[in-house]
């Protein structure tokens, strides 16, 4: 595997379920983030994760939580979620530099909330 | 409020031609600005990045330009060809920030 993977890539859960999305990155990266994309809007960043700590939460409902086990895995758990979560989630990584700012992307869970 | 806008949500351009996507920011502590492009089912891919100290980057067929005075900046692809095709987002990061801040995206197509 090469690059930043995610699976599923397709993912139909029902307001009670619990389900979780995973990341992971194959690149070396010290930092982790999870986007939203919703249609026809920017893509909102969520949590962000540096050296295995979290270093930013951008106001996002509990019902999301996010893990970084270690530096090559993320995970967004998800739990009660409404149907306006619906939305394509992405996971990105990037080295910390402090140069560069160049994140590389997963291909995305499309989520489905019924 | 929306720190980063791409007002064209789409724009279509002739093969062989000059395709222009622009993007404004409104945040002045911005100094490094990218563009990603975005092909369905696919996550973003970095394309081309610019630093506040400079006014244009070329790399191949596609050239990013910045004017810091009007906070604004444009992405050229000539000759544009059917595989770039894709949806272009414009992002934004302060120095120091482990955040990039994006547009909502323009879909360009190339016709042949």
């Amino acid at each position: 595997e090469t690059g930043v993977t995610q699976t599923p890539r397709h993912l139909v859960m029902g307001m009670t379920n619990k389900k979780s999305l995973k990341c992971e990155q194959h690149l070396g990266h010290n930092a982790m983030y999870w986007y939203k994309q919703s249609a026809k809007k920017p893509l909102e960043l969520m949590f962000v994760y540096s050296l295995e700590e979290r270093v930013e939460n951008n106001s996002v409902p509990s019902r999301f939580s996010p893990e970084c086990p270690n530096s090559s895995h993320l995970f967004l758990h998800l739990h009660t979620l409404q149907p306006e979560d619906s939305a394509l989630y992405l996971c990105a990584s990037s080295q910390r530099t402090g140069v560069t700012y160049e994140q590389y992307f997963g291909p995305g869970t499309r989520l489905t909330v019924t | 409020d929306q720190q980063v806008k791409q007002n064209s949500p789409s724009l279509s351009v002739q093969e062989g031609r000059i395709s222009i996507l622009n993007c404004d920011y409104t945040n002045s502590m911005f100094d490094y600005f990218l563009w990603y492009k975005k092909y369905p089912a696919e996550g973003p891919t970095f394309l081309i990045s610019i630093s506040s100290i400079k006014d244009k980057n070329e790399d191949g067929r596609f050239t990013v330009f910045l004017n810091k005075s009007a906070k604004h900046l444009s992405l050229h692809i000539v000759p544009s060809q059917p595989g770039d095709s894709a949806v272009y987002f414009c992002a934004a990061s302060e120095q120091g920030a482990q955040k990039l801040v994006f547009g909502q995206g323009t879909r360009l197509t190339i016709n042949p």
